[in-house]
């Protein structure tokens, strides 16, 4: 099956605690993305790597972390995790160069207490 | 930089009305790609149509849009809405990524 895949489909943590998440991807694509998508629904990009490089740090928290093994691969890691931190995190993928058109795995659900 | 505008945040209708969910946008370039996405409740955004050429129309699953550069929008449009319809859209441009809109939740009522 050709898809995004991400785990866990969620978790519950305390603050201060550390967390990862995991994306591969098997559409053969070269870019991946992390997103975070909030309570309002708004889709913000976090951070993307095209072959392994990353291209776009948004203005994150630095307790973020993206972490990509290959170009299948796109992990996610929050040090010491803070409420606002509580949100649906959407890993996605896509073709450079081709219109950029993205496939987005099914999401982890953070919630922090 | 590079922008999308959805004007709706909540759009309510009766099923069996036509459905219109504005986009508009701002690029420097000339040849874009627009799209629009779908969110059903608990699930991820997929695609539900995109385009690349001005003025020609785009169907999928019974919805379609016109890409129109003359006047920068993409507005997506329904002849007749249904109750599994409703979703968030997300109206979104392409540079070297993605940039999205605020998001329309469409709500169909009986």
């Amino acid at each position: 099956e050709t898809a995004v895949f991400q785990t866990p489909n969620y978790h519950v943590t305390q603050v201060g605690n550390e967390v990862s998440f995991n994306c591969k991807q098997t559409l053969g694509h070269d870019t991946m993305y992390w997103y975070k998508q909030d309570s309002k629904k708004l889709l913000k990009i976090m951070f993307s790597y095209n072959n392994k490089q990353l291209i776009v740090n948004e203005t994150v928290p630095r307790r973020f972390s993206p972490q990509s093994s290959d170009k299948a691969h796109l992990n996610l890691r929050i040090k010491s995790v803070e409420p606002e931190d509580s949100a649906v995190y959407l890993c996605a993928s896509s073709a450079w160069g081709d219109s950029y058109e993205q496939y987005f795995g099914p999401g982890t659900r953070l919630t922090v207490l | 930089g590079d922008s999308v505008t959805q004007t709706e945040g909540l759009v309510t209708l009766t099923e069996g009305l036509p459905v219109m969910l504005n986009c508009t946008y701002q690029t420097i370039y000339s040849n874009p790609f627009l799209f629009w996405y779908v969110q059903h409740l608990n699930e991820s955004p997929r695609l539900l149509l995109k385009s690349f050429t001005d003025n020609k129309r785009t169907e999928h699953q019974g919805f379609h849009a016109t890409l129109h550069k003359s006047s920068s929008s993409f507005h997506l449009q329904k002849s007749s809405a249904q109750l599994s319809d409703s979703a968030l859209y997300y109206c979104a441009l392409s540079n070297y990524q993605l940039i999205w809109g605020s998001g329309t939740k469409l709500i169909i009522k009986p």
